[in-house]
């Protein structure tokens, strides 16, 4: 079964620093664009960052600096290294799979893992 | 970075009814956009790719269409359970964009 499984969500300080988590089952990351949204609390979709099969990676202008996606291969995971956080980082995050190189959109998505930013 | 305007940010219908739910970027983006849905307390699901092409799974109701600048969802005879918020999102270039949401409710 095809699947994607976030962890690693906490409440944190502002200032902090956090890594978000996102396993993969049924296919393999590596072959794959990586994708992280975030959705605040009752608030509309927000695209994060993405990482392209070939390592290449961008970010939203609202974290661009402050977080860095990665992938391990060897564990089938794809991570969020979360720096410098603040109040408005505060949100329900993501992964999904982008299928977009095939033409395709973002077509499996995880359950979501919830960051809170608050002292 | 491309803006995304999506109209109406809300709607009210009955079931049987049929809606249609624009975005607007704000430059060209041939046809590199999709349609998602999502539910309270769910992730998104993808419905629509590459503008007009159907999701594997998602029923015929659902259609896309457009290209360049302006792209429409139409939902055909709603279902109880297409009560939900959409979506539109740019994948075009990065940083992709999605639109504002718009929130379908039941009249």
């Amino acid at each position: 079964e095809v699947q994607l499984v976030e962890s690693g969500g906490a409440l944190v300080q502002p200032g902090g620093s956090l890594r978000l988590s996102c396993a993969a089952s049924g296919f393999t990351v590596s072959s794959y664009f990586m994708d992280w949204v975030r959705q605040a609390p009752g608030k509309g979709l927000e695209w994060v960052s993405v990482i392209y099969t070939g390592g290449i990676t961008y970010y939203a202008d609202s974290v661009k600096g402050r977080f860095t996606i990665s992938r391990d291969n060897s564990k089938n995971t794809v991570f969020l290294q979360m720096n410098s956080l603040r109040a408005e980082d505060t949100a329900v995050y993501y992964c999904a799979r982008d299928s977009r190189f095939l033409g395709q959109g973002m077509d499996v998505w995880g359950q979501g893992t919830t960051v809170t930013v608050s002292s | 970075a491309i803006q995304m305007t999506q109209s109406p940010s809300s709607l009210s219908a009955s079931v049987g009814d049929s809606v249609t739910i624009t975005c607007r970027a704000s430059q060209g983006i041939r046809n590199d956009l999709g349609w998602y849905q999502q539910k309270p307390g769910k992730a998104p699901r993808l419905l629509i790719y590459a503008a007009s092409s159907l999701q594997s799974g998602v029923p015929s109701r659902f259609s896309g269409s457009g290209s360049d600048t302006d792209f429409t969802l139409t939902i055909s005879s709603l279902q109880p359970e297409d009560f939900a918020t959409y979506y539109c999102l740019q994948d075009y270039d990065a940083p992709y964009t999605f639109g504002r949401g718009t929130k379908l409710e039941i009249k």
